[in-house]
């Protein structure tokens, strides 16, 4: 069974472009969540999507977007750039959404605005 | 709120046990979960705490007391390969929330 996979694995972007990062969920997962890891900040929530629908999103500015298709392959976007934008993206997904589900991580796409 | 508070840093020697600690606030507690992670690498789910108790599987075990807010990953006769971060989290309601991690160096 193939795990989560997250393109592109690095990225160069400079300020104030905008950069789509795409994940694919474990076969029949349908839930996927985005998290933004840094050094000094550590591991934290962006959103989830379920079934096409925004379930949930975390402190981030309206820059970041993302979205879920039908297949539950999911997007993230960010616009206009930031140099603090620059960070590994993590995807993780879950069988479903809920309280006890294990989440499954993707190797993540590391960012860098320059 | 949602504050998790680990060590920042932890060393060892390779053979021994190490115990790492992590406190939550238990608001809206609905499971304590530990992961793994290589430098450069994703997250590797290692273990899952909801009710009191320790869990045993093979080298690691996780404790929780959901009454103190307080759990701990002890890792038994440490290899090399245990060198990671390890972090400790909390999926209030629908999505995670991690703590800071624990970078432990194991040492020959």
């Amino acid at each position: 069974k193939a795990g989560v996979t997250q393109t592109p694995r690095y990225l160069i972007k400079t300020r104030g472009q905008q950069v789509t990062l795409s994940c694919s969920p474990i076969s029949g997962h349908r839930s996927v969540s985005w998290y933004q890891q840094t050094p000094g900040q550590g591991l934290q929530f962006l959103f989830e999507y379920f079934s096409e629908t925004q379930r949930n999103k975390g402190n981030f500015p309206g820059r970041f977007s993302g979205r879920q298709f039908s297949n539950s392959r999911s997007e993230m976007n960010v616009s206009t750039l930031e140099l603090g934008d620059s960070a590994l993206y993590l995807c993780a997904s879950s069988l479903r959404s809920g309280r006890d589900t294990e989440a499954f991580f993707g190797q993540g796409t590391r960012l860098t605005v320059v | 709120g949602q504050n998790i508070d680990q060590p920042t840093e932890m060393t060892a020697t390779e053979g021994a046990i190490v115990q790492i600690n992590c406190t939550y606030q238990t608001s809206g507690f609905n499971g304590l979960f530990w992961y793994q992670q290589h430098a450069g690498e994703a997250p590797t789910f290692l273990s899952y705490n909801v009710l009191d108790g320790l869990e045993e599987k093979g080298r690691f075990s996780s404790f929780l007391s959901r009454s103190k807010g307080y759990s701990y990953l002890l890792l038994k006769e440490l290899q090399m390969k245990d060198s990671a971060s390890y972090l400790c989290a909390n999926n209030y309601g629908q999505n995670f929330v991690f703590g800071p991690g624990t970078r432990l160096s194991v040492l020959p």
